[in-house]
């Protein structure tokens, strides 16, 4: 089975602090993507990437910014905590290419910000 | 702008009632999903349409894909409280050979013993 790790389900951060949400899969999969969902927004994308070292802003991407060193590590970086980004983050993978295989997600980290 | 459309966006119904949510998009695609979410928990992977006219069925679920509509269907057939959940359909559109995929809001399905 595919798996895609999310590090911490629960956290709780104060404002202005720098958080690291990490996610890992195990799938070789090219494509990886950070969402956040909100009650009433559905899923918004923050950043994707298709490949190493290299990323796309999605549609929410202020605020935020990633790292993706390995082919299996996506990170979302909170340069500096805001209450307004308490949310549920969910990280994502795909093949990528065509595949129509979809996304598979991560357990999710619900974020609250104080 | 490339739209997906779910309604309705809630759904409350009984034990033991069909009902239909319906997925429309604005560009032209032939790769559509469904997932299922339920309460605090993430995404699970329900259903993969490939092309025009494609059908799958799990128990009391079943999606269809029109892809000349733009439409795509789950059905549910005599509903049982466990089908519960908030259902997403997501369009598969091309990126520069990348996969990108465009979710709806969602549709909360409320089922009543």
């Amino acid at each position: 089975d595919v798996k895609v790790t999310q590090s911490s389900r629960y956290l709780v951060k104060r404002t202005g602090e720098k958080v690291f949400l990490e996610c890992v899969q195990d799938m070789d999969h090219e494509n990886m993507f950070w969402y956040r969902q909100d009650p009433g927004l559905g899923l918004r994308l923050i950043y994707f990437s298709y490949d190493v070292k290299m990323k796309e802003k999605g549609d929410i991407p202020e605020g935020y910014s990633v790292s993706r060193e390995k082919k299996e590590r996506f990170s979302l970086i909170l340069e500096s905590a805001s209450t307004n980004q308490t949310s549920m983050y969910l990280c994502a993978s795909s093949f990528g290419t065509g595949f129509g295989y979809g996304y598979t997600f991560g357990s999710g980290t619900r974020l609250t910000v104080v | 702008e490339l739209k997906v459309e779910q309604n309705p966006l809630f759904l409350s119904m009984q034990e033991g009632k069909n009902y239909t949510i319906y997925c429309n998009y604005s560009t032209t695609s032939d790769r559509l999903y469904w997932y299922r979410q339920d309460p605090g928990k993430s995404l699970e992977s329900l259903f993969v349409l490939l092309s025009n006219g494609a059908v799958k069925q799990e128990g009391r679920l079943m999606a269809s894909l029109d892809t000349k509509a733009r439409l795509s269907t789950l059905h549910i057939t005599a509903a049982v409280h466990d089908l519960s959940a908030t259902y997403f359909c997501a369009v598969d559109i091309d990126m520069n050979r990348d996969d990108k995929i465009i979710f709806g809001k969602g549709t909360r399905l409320h089922i009543l013993p």
